[in-house]
């Protein structure tokens, strides 16, 4: 197995320009989160969905930010417009269904966001 | 609201020697995971427990339901240890996690 795959591994791009991240989760995965990861507040949740469903995007930090899922093997998290504070790690994880508490989480190698 | 602590910070140790992490959380999470991330970034998963103990190699997480208490423990530690370690919590039926600061592990040759 792949694992899950992320891509582009590293983004620079100018404020104002919109941004979008993609995954690919495990095949088999029912759950996807998107986190992102910073020096300051460390990881956070933005949102996760369930059979392509968004069950949670409390995390989003504003409307520039959105996620999709429009089908179990891919994911996009998009930003429009980007600001430098949105410069962070983004990370997707997948994990099975058969209980969440019962199922690792698999990581992506992360999108590296550099807005300037 | 669910709240995760882990110490210490940083933590260096000699080639060998027994490595405990510690992770503590509030009333509320039910379930501890505990996450490797490498120099490089990328996060591996390495135990999910929610009671008792679990061992993969030289690595052994417990947790304490009672003192709401996890630990992350290193035997015969070797350089390829050093990386972050993560813990973080979460509730049944809810697959929101709730991270730790995480305690940046440097193992000396």
């Amino acid at each position: 197995d792949a694992g899950v795959i992320q891509s582009p591994r590293h983004e620079v791009t100018e404020m104002g320009q919109e941004v979008t991240l993609r995954c690919k989760p495990i095949s088999g995965h029912d759950y996807l989160f998107w986190y992102r990861q910073t020096m300051m507040r460390g990881l956070e949740l933005l949102i996760y969905f369930n059979n392509n469903v968004p069950i949670d995007d409390s995390g989003m930090p504003e409307d520039r930010f959105s996620a999709k899922m429009p089908n179990a093997s891919f994911s996009t998290l998009k930003i429009q417009p980007s600001e430098p504070r949105d410069s962070a790690v983004y990370f997707c994880a997948s994990s099975r269904t058969t209980g969440f508490y019962n199922s690792p989480l698999h990581f992506g190698n992360g999108t590296r966001l550099t807005v300037t | 609201k669910n709240e995760v602590e882990q110490s210490p910070q940083n933590l260096t140790a000699q080639e060998g020697e027994f490595i405990t992490i510690n992770c503590s959380y509030s009333v509320g999470i039910s379930a501890l995971h505990w996450l490797q991330q490498h120099p490089g970034g990328g996060i591996v998963s390495l135990f999910m427990l929610s009671s008792g103990k679990k061992k993969h190699g030289r690595l052994i997480a417990t947790i304490n339901i009672q003192e709401k208490h996890s630990s992350l423990h290193i035997t015969a530690s070797h350089p390829r240890d050093s990386a972050v370690y993560i813990c973080a919590g979460s509730n049944f039926g809810n697959e929101k996690l709730t991270f730790g600061t995480g305690t940046r592990l440097t193992i000396i040759p």
